[in-house]
């Protein structure tokens, strides 16, 4: 089983539309969660943290399912701007420290107009 | 916002020549990261780095592969001897708390090896 594994896409959805995207982990002692965004060609933007109880930040719902290990991330009112690959991060043991995020390979989103 | 800063954007050497990338991590942090990403493929962790040593290196992080912070504000990675392989875009992070708390990256170093 992949260390984390998402659904490359592309998701095509029209601007204004719900999408929700899904995520799998395999290493059931990871503590932090965190989806980040990639544009094209940049860098990895941190879009939100996951939180047990799951969070929402504007239009971006954050879950976690710690039994299944598998974090969801939703988007409502989609923009255009939303336009980007959506990675899913995890670390890789608990308590902090200096060890190193598993990456995704990332979930890519077309917000058509 | 203070940033992680990277230079240069980017670099083109021969297979076999040593390069140097070089990052300016946010200057609070105190847990130091670089990262790959080969074109089309996903984010790879390397090396991390905390209090002066090497934290933690991945299965890609060989020999050839060498961290410095010289002095209080700088990161570097060093690959001695580059290979086709090598190339990629590299990503230096930096987060307060380790991976417990979000890093953030710069904006990369495209690595092209003829």
């Amino acid at each position: 089983r992949k260390e984390v594994e998402q659904d490359p896409g592309p998701f095509n959805v029209p601007e204004g539309a719900t999408v929700a995207f899904n995520c799998t982990y395999s290493n059931s002692a990871s503590q932090s969660f965190f989806w980040y965004r990639q544009d094209c060609r940049k860098e990895p933007k941190l879009l939100m943290s996951v939180y047990s109880s799951g969070n929402e930040d504007g239009r971006f719902t954050a879950q976690l399912n710690r039994a299944s290990q598998y974090i969801s991330l939703l988007i409502r009112d989609s923009k255009l701007s939303d336009s980007a690959t959506y990675l899913c991060v995890v670390n890789k043991i608990s308590g902090g420290g200096a060890d190193g995020l598993t990456f995704g390979k990332g979930t890519h989103l077309i917000i058509q107009p | 916002e203070p940033e992680v800063t990277q230079t240069p954007s980017h670099q083109v050497t021969q297979m076999g020549q040593e390069v140097i990338l070089r990052c300016v991590p946010i200057s609070n942090h105190l847990y130091f990261y670089w990262y790959r990403q080969i074109l089309g493929q996903k984010v790879e962790f390397l090396v991390s780095f905390y209090n002066n040593e090497i934290s933690e290196k991945s299965e890609i992080f060989d020999d050839q592969f060498s961290v410095e912070r010289p002095d209080g504000s700088n990161f570097t990675l060093k690959i001695r001897s580059t290979k086709l392989e090598d190339s990629a875009m590299y990503f230096c992070a930096s987060s307060e708390r380790g991976s417990d708390s979000p890093l953030h990256f710069g904006n990369g170093t495209r690595l092209t090896v003829t």
